[in-house]
């Protein structure tokens, strides 16, 4: 199974920082790499498909890029709804379809 | 609007069964292929099986290949998930999940339900 490691697995911010979280895949998967945005007690949200494409309705301050193995999704300014728990997802393969571990995202 | 609502979990003992499912609508559910993807207390996301549009294919987790079936009735808009063999590691909240073709993403999810595998 390709391995998703993410970095950091926490990070503290304030409003208005620039945020980046990186992913990383133990094998490449060209761009079949997906971030989503989990907040407490609520369902995951996808914001970032393809590696770099924009969902419908997700804000522009998030952007994603990379592909092979190394990818990161940036916040461009951080804003309070934005605090939450970041996930990246392999889609390179239907035989095992995989999440990074998550990065927190906290308020400083 | 487009809408997954899932049910059937609860409380098992470790070696049962259940069966989950997960009531789609305001989209056309016999086009999409669907994912079920849990999340254990305090964890992060593992995705657990996926079903193509028109159930010719399915794919597993080796954690779960061989004791969870995922199914669906495109009459009933209804996608299923028979889970046998239960352990005290399959507790979690599952999900269902709406691919947005037969792409891998997961584009809108159900807000959960919650199976608790203990003695």
């Amino acid at each position: 199974d390709i391995q998703m490691t993410q970095s950091p697995s926490s990070v503290s911010a304030s409003v208005g920082d620039r945020v980046t979280i990186t992913c990383r895949a133990s094998q490449g998967i060209s761009s079949w790499l997906a971030w989503y945005q989990q907040k407490p007690g609520k369902a995951p949200k996808l914001l970032i498909y393809a590696a770099s494409s924009l969902q419908s309705g997700v804000p522009s301050r998030f952007s994603g890029s990379g592909s092979g193995t190394d990818f990161t999704l940036t916040i461009s300014s951080l804003q309070p709804e934005d605090f939450a728990t970041y996930y990246c997802q392999q889609a390179n393969s239907f035989l095992a379809l995989t999440f990074g571990g998550g990065t927190k995202v906290e308020i400083k | 609007q487009v809408q997954l609502v899932e049910s059937g979990g609860g409380v098992v003992q470790p070696g049962g069964s259940l069966r989950l499912s997960c009531a789609a609508s305001g989209f056309t559910f016999s086009s999409y292929g669907m994912h079920w993807v849990r999340q254990a207390p305090g964890k992060g996301l593992e995705w657990v099986a996926f079903i193509r549009y028109d159930g010719s294919n399915k794919y597993y987790a080796d954690s779960v290949k061989g004791r969870f079936t995922i199914s669906r009735d495109n009459s009933k808009n209804t996608l299923y998930l028979q889970m046998n063999s239960l352990r005290a590691e399959d507790t979690a909240v599952y999900y269902c999940a709406k691919d947005p073709g037969t792409v891998g993403y997961m584009d809108v999810w159900g807000k959960g339900t919650t199976v608790t595998v203990s003695s």
